[in-house]
C-alpha cells in the first residue's frame, strides 16, 4: 500500500531558529511529490513539484529537496507568517491515479 | 492564477436533508476531486473525475455522490445527511495528473 508519512506532527520555533520538515514515502513507483501550506480556514495552497532525486526547488525562506525515499522541506531563518501546516503529497505510478497525501506538519513559529 | 471556487464558506443543514456542494474552476482543467479533512485524518478523498460526465469512488465515497455536467463545475452531493459528515470539504482541479491541485478555500459542513 501507498503511504506518506510527515514529521513532526507539530513543531514550534522561536523566529530565526531553522529546521527541516520531512515527508517520507513509500510508493510503488514515484512520478513527482508535491509540497503545500495551509493556512487555518483555507485550502491548501501549492508550494512546490519535485519530480527526481537529487531535485531542490527554493522559495523565499523555503528550500524543499528530494531524495529516494524521502523529502524535506527546509526553512531558513522562518518568520512568524510561516506559521501554517505543510503538506505533502506523492503520485504514484503512471495513469491518472490520485494524489496520495500526508497528515501534515502543524508549524508555529514564534516572535 | 488559477482560481477553484466553492459555493459556500460554511453551511449548517440538517440530518435527513440532500446537500449540494458546488466547485467551479476558471482554468479549463481536465481533473476534478472533492476531499473532506477531518483533525487527526488529514485529507480524504471522497470522489474525483477525469472527464466530463466521468467520475470514479475515492477512499470514502458512501454516503455521496457527484455531478459533473460540463467541465468547469463538479458537485458534490450528500444523500441524506448525517452527523458524521459534519468536516471542511475541499474541491481541487488540476490540468492532469502529473500537474498539481489546486484547491479551492473549502466549505466547512455543520450536519445538526
Amino acid at each position: 500500500e501507498d503511504q506518506v508519512t510527515q514529521s513532526p506532527e507539530a513543531l514550534r520555533l522561536q523566529e530565526g531558529e531553522s529546521s527541516s520538515l520531512n515527508c517520507s514515502y513509500t510508493v510503488s513507483g514515484l512520478r513527482g511529490l508535491f509540497w503545500y501550506r495551509q493556512d487555518p480556514g483555507k485550502g491548501p495552497e501549492f508550494l512546490f513539484t519535485l519530480y527526481s532525486a537529487g531535485e531542490e526547488k527554493e522559495k523565499e525562506r523555503l528550500k524543499a529537496t528530494l531524495t529516494k525515499k524521502e523529502s524535506f522541506l527546509h526553512i531558513t531563518a522562518p518568520k512568524p507568517e510561516d506559521s501554517a501546516t505543510y503538506l505533502c503529497a506523492v503520485q504514484v505510478r503512471s495513469g491518472n491515479t490520485p494524489l496520495v497525501f500526508g497528515k501534515g506538519t502543524r508549524l508555529s513559529v514564534i516572535a | 492564477d488559477v482560481k477553484v471556487t466553492q459555493s459556500s464558506r460554511y453551511l449548517v443543514k440538517r440530518t435527513g436533508e440532500k446537500v449540494f456542494l458546488e466547485c467551479v474552476q476558471d482554468m479549463d482543467h481536465e481533473n476534478m476531486f472533492w476531499y473532506r479533512q477531518d483533525p487527526g485524518l488529514g485529507l480524504r478523498l471522497i470522489y474525483f473525475s477525469y472527464d466530463v460526465k466521468m467520475k470514479e469512488k475515492g477512499d470514502i465515497p458512501e454516503g455521496y455522490s457527484v455531478s459533473r455536467e460540463k467541465k468547469e463545475r463538479f458537485s458534490l452531493i450528500l444523500e441524506s445527511a448525517s452527523t458524521n459528515q459534519t468536516s471542511m470539504y475541499l474541491c481541487a482541479s488540476s490540468v492532469d495528473s502529473n500537474q498539481p491541485q489546486h484547491f479551492g478555500d473549502g466549505t466547512r459542513l455543520s450536519i445538526l
